[in-house]
């Protein structure tokens, strides 16, 4: 089955700077790519996902970058405010539509 | 509505209780899951139902047991469950585009303990 390792677990960054969260999945099957954020106590919500057939994709302060060959993917936040922080998963999901692999999840904080 | 709607918010029962959880999504989504989550770990797919039909069931001990009533209504019933059974129940829709996968939405969950 699908294994995704995502690193790093840990994150803390001063307001403004840059934060990046890297992702690798082991099925070169794997097509879609979504990134999940959860506050504390709430609810997973979508923030950006990537096809397979597409290298890169942005949205504001959020890009998330795709290497097949590789088989790794990237989360980029740029000029990271406090609301930023919470846990970030990224998850691959392939052949087997509507399963989805999630990786262990990265804490982010940005610090004032 | 663009949100999936989960009650109980908070359920506690004892192992040898009988008790449902329920999710009710009007996205028109096609694809309804349940995944269980432990604290600062990710979620953990239980069952997939497509079209109303249960098409992944991850290997879950049969206490737990899955519903799909019609395509806007999942439950979950738990009978005889064991402590280790507490964790943050999520249910999540997706649409369903062919074989593509595609964004799930998720509940704001049941926080489930069991004593």
């Amino acid at each position: 089955g699908e294994n995704v390792e995502q690193h790093p677990s840990t994150l803390s960054v001063q307001e403004g700077d840059s934060a990046v969260i890297k992702c690798t999945y082991s099925d070169s099957a794997s097509n879609y790519f979504p990134w999940y954020k959860q506050e504390l106590g709430k609810r997973p919500q979508l923030i950006i996902d990537i096809r397979s057939n597409v290298g890169e994709k942005k949205d504001q302060r959020i890009a998330v970058t795709l290497n097949k060959t590789a088989k790794h993917f990237s989360l980029h936040i740029t000029e990271t405010q406090p609301e930023d922080s919470a846990v970030y998963f990224c998850a691959a999901s392939g052949a087997n539509a509507g399963k989805s692999t999630f990786g262990d999840g990265t804490t982010l904080t940005v610090k004032p | 509505d663009t949100e999936v709607t989960q009650t109980p918010k908070h359920l506690v029962m004892g192992m040898t209780n009988k008790k449902s959880l329920k999710c009710e999504q009007h996205m028109g989504h096609r694809a309804m899951y349940w995944y269980k989550q432990k604290a600062k770990k990710p979620p953990e797919l239980m069952f997939v139902y497509s079209y109303e039909k249960l098409s992944i069931n991850e290997s879950v001990p049969s206490r737990f047991s899955p519903e799909c009533p019609n395509s806007s209504l999942l439950n979950l019933h738990l009978h005889a469950l064991q402590p280790e059974d507490s964790a943050l129940y999520l249910c999540a829709s997706s649409p369903v585009r062919g074989r593509l996968n595609t964004e799930a939405f998720f509940g704001q969950g049941t926080r489930l303990t069991v004593v």
